[in-house]
């Protein structure tokens, strides 16, 4: 079935740094990616959706500049959190459709988890 | 997306069915029903999705009311890997747009 990969699967960083969270399609290409975060005890939150080619559409609250997210490929879209700070450790998810298939399931990758200190 | 209410948490012992209830009073015609599960530390992973008819499946069956207002996902035989979040989401198609999840209903399940 189709595969959502995700990478590292779990990141501790010092404050002021930067981290690069990778989420590769395996088995399918995805013009369209999702990036979701997820604090303890809640539900996903949809911080933006990443298109190939062209840039990612945040939603409200979400600050572009701080989260960039990168969709160089059919296969690879990349989430970057710059200058990091305690209050973004969370849990972040990616999740694709193989393209041309809108009716069929999200897969999600495993998640990564963020460790700010 | 139209909204879905979920109890909190629900519990079952091993090896017995689990029932877990959605309403969606507020569906529109077009609005497919999904449930999606999240174990401890995971994302979320696909389990059932419907329309109008009940739908069966190897993890799962999904049983739609038939005023579409409300559904349920059974669990013919809960194991303790069964234990998660169980999100039912509605979602119109077609359109490539993300999931929009609410609270979920927290499944335990007791040896």
């Amino acid at each position: 079935g189709a595969v959502v990969s995700q990478h590292p699967s779990r990141v501790i960083c010092k404050s002021g740094t930067s981290v690069k969270i990778e989420c590769r399609s395996l088995d399918f290409q995805a013009t369209t990616m999702f990036w979701y975060r997820q604090f303890p005890k809640q539900s996903l939150m949809l911080m933006a959706t990443s298109n190939e080619g062209s840039k990612a559409t945040y939603e409200q609250g979400v600050e572009k500049d701080k989260f960039l997210i990168n969709h160089a490929s059919l296969t690879l879209s990349t989430l970057t959190v710059t200058s990091a700070h305690p209050e973004d450790s969370s849990f972040y998810i990616c999740s694709a459709r193989a393209s041309g298939t809108d009716r069929s399931p999200l897969h999600f990758g495993n998640g990564t988890r963020l460790t700010v200190t | 997306d139209a909204k879905t209410t979920q109890p909190n948490s629900m519990e079952s012992n091993e090896e017995e069915p689990v029932h877990l209830p959605c309403n969606h009073s507020t569906i529109s015609g077009t609005d497919y029903i999904h449930w999606y599960r999240q174990l401890p530390s995971q994302g979320p992973e696909y389990v059932i999705h419907g329309l109008t008819s009940n739908v069966n499946n190897r993890m799962a069956s999904l049983a739609i009311a038939e005023d579409r207002k409300s559904s349920t996902l059974i669990l013919h035989r809960a194991t303790l890997r069964d234990a998660a979040v169980y999100y039912c989401i509605l979602r119109d198609v077609p359109g490539n747009t993300p999931l929009v999840f609410g609270k979920g209903t927290r499944l335990s399940v007791i040896a």
